[in-house]
């Protein structure tokens, strides 16, 4: 079955370092591939989109890698800040081209001053 | 512009009572989708919309339906809630994929959610 996978440990990093988050998949193709932002008591808030034939995306200080072979993406953030603590979440679109955004459960940054 | 729309914010009901969660855009957006988020679950896929009139199970739909009747609203209606759905509901809208232009903005709107308790 299909199957999205993300640290479920909160990552706990000190201000001005570079985060890294993980977001592995299984029995999926996407086509492209999202991260969100979700803060307490808020809807997720879309980041970046990468697309299936591109390997790397950049936006200010975020950075997001996606591997089709090793069905992997990973998430950077450089020169961290305390406002960069959230719940950040991988969504790819379906395998079965119904259109439908299924989402990882999401890794907890913590960004310490 | 609204984005998406989310009513009530705060709902409580009885188990066995009947109740609407009410979603509306105002982006033209065909593709419309609801979640559920508990706690270490991540957002389960419900019941999604690829347009007016279309409407299609996600993961968990059971004890939800859905319509689409405009392209605008798409409401989720729990028949008879349960303590198990006991959630944070959010509603999202996008593009659909492959309607439009490979630059075309993909990425989903939410809502603000609705936090949702069966006692």
């Amino acid at each position: 079955s299909q199957k999205i996978e993300q640290n479920s440990e909160a990552l706990n990093i000190q201000e001005g370092k570079t985060a890294t988050l993980t977001c592995n998949y299984t029995n999926y193709s996407p086509a492209y591939l999202q991260w969100y932002r979700q803060d307490p008591g808020r809807g997720p808030v879309f980041l970046l989109l990468i697309r299936e034939n591109e390997k790397e995306k950049r936006k200010e200080r975020l950075k997001v890698t996606f591997d089709t072979t090793l069905k992997q993406s990973l998430f950077h953030i450089t020169a961290s800040q305390p406002a960069d603590s959230a719940t950040y979440l991988c969504a790819l679109d379906g395998m079965d081209s119904s259109y439908k955004l299924i989402f990882g459960s999401g890794t907890r940054l913590l960004v310490r001053p | 512009n609204a984005g998406v729309t989310q009513t009530p914010k705060f709902q409580v009901l009885k188990t066995g009572q009947s109740m609407t969660l009410q979603c509306a855009q105002d982006m033209n957006h065909e593709y419309m989708s609801w979640y559920r988020q508990d706690p270490g679950m991540g957002l389960r896929l419900i019941h999604y919309s690829v347009g007016a009139g279309i409407t299609d199970q996600g993961e968990v739909p059971n004890g939800y339906n859905v319509s689409r009747s405009t392209t605008e609203d798409f409401p989720l209606r729990l028949l008879s809630a349960a303590p198990s759905q006991t959630s944070v509901y959010f509603c999202a809208s996008s593009y659909r994929r492959g309607a439009h232009s490979a630059t075309a903005r993909l990425e989903a709107f939410f809502g603000q959610g609705t936090r949702l308790t069966v006692v």
